[in-house]
């Protein structure tokens, strides 16, 4: 149980573009999901916490128009990178909860390139 | 502010010997959790334990084993007789109850040489 996907796995897009990765809880439901970043070698960076229904809550210096994040179900939530840039090639990490529970479990990822 | 250091970057070991991976926190809240997780080179976050602040006992689950001490704000885990499959980076993180947030120290990058 608690499994959580991303799709996709990888992507590549050109620079100016915008993608999509979805972060789904496949066998239960995640009242609260959270975006993580992390670069080459690096720490994973805390971007958002989204709930349910409302608005995602963003950590400080993460651009909420360029990062756009939306969970409009307890089992999907998107994040959309706009306007992609080189810097924003990363390792996209979706983790889910189940309220009440501090237990977070973390999907696989998504590797963004960005040319 | 909630705060993880792992200062061990890097660790090299060679097959069998026991390692211990340091994980210090900072905190100002009486309720809180401690995690340890590892990421092997495929990226993926693999779970290893949970401890709540109130629970100071030790855990081994295997070759793995968990040292927790309030007094000094630390939560070690120690890998005996290690593997090959036991390399990869190791994350320990803290989140306090409410916001359920995780906060991640920088990681130590553990190779274990045959």
């Amino acid at each position: 149980g608690a499994v959580v996907s991303q799709h996709p796995s990888r992507v590549i897009c050109k620079s100016g573009t915008s993608v999509k990765i979805e972060c789904r809880s496949l066998d239960f439901q995640a009242t609260t999901m959270f975006w993580y970043r992390q670069f080459p070698k690096k720490s994973l960076m805390l971007m958002a916490t989204s709930n349910e229904g409302s608005k995602a809550t963003y950590e400080q210096g993460v651009e909420k128009d360029k990062f756009l994040i939306n969970h409009a179900s307890l089992t999907l939530s998107t994040l959309t990178v706009t306007s992609a840039h080189p810097e924003d090639s990363s390792f996209y990490i979706c983790s889910a909860e189940s309220g009440g529970h501090v237990e977070q479990y973390f999907g696989p990822g998504t590797r963004l390139t960005v040319t | 502010a909630q705060k993880v250091t792992q200062a061990q970057t890097e660790i090299s070991v060679v097959e069998k010997e026991d390692v211990t991976l340091d994980c210090v926190y900072e905190t100002r809240d009486t309720t809180y959790y401690l995690f340890w997780y590892k990421q092997p080179p495929s990226g993926e976050l693999v779970f290893l334990i949970r401890r709540n602040s109130f629970d100071e006992q030790n855990e081994i689950s295997g070759r793995y084993s968990w040292n927790f001490q309030k007094s000094t704000s630390s939560f070690n885990f120690t890998i005996t007789a290690s593997q090959v499959v036991d390399s990869a980076v190791y994350f320990c993180a803290l989140s306090d109850r409410g916001a359920q947030k995780l906060v991640f120290g920088q990681g130590t990058r553990l190779t274990i040489n045959p």
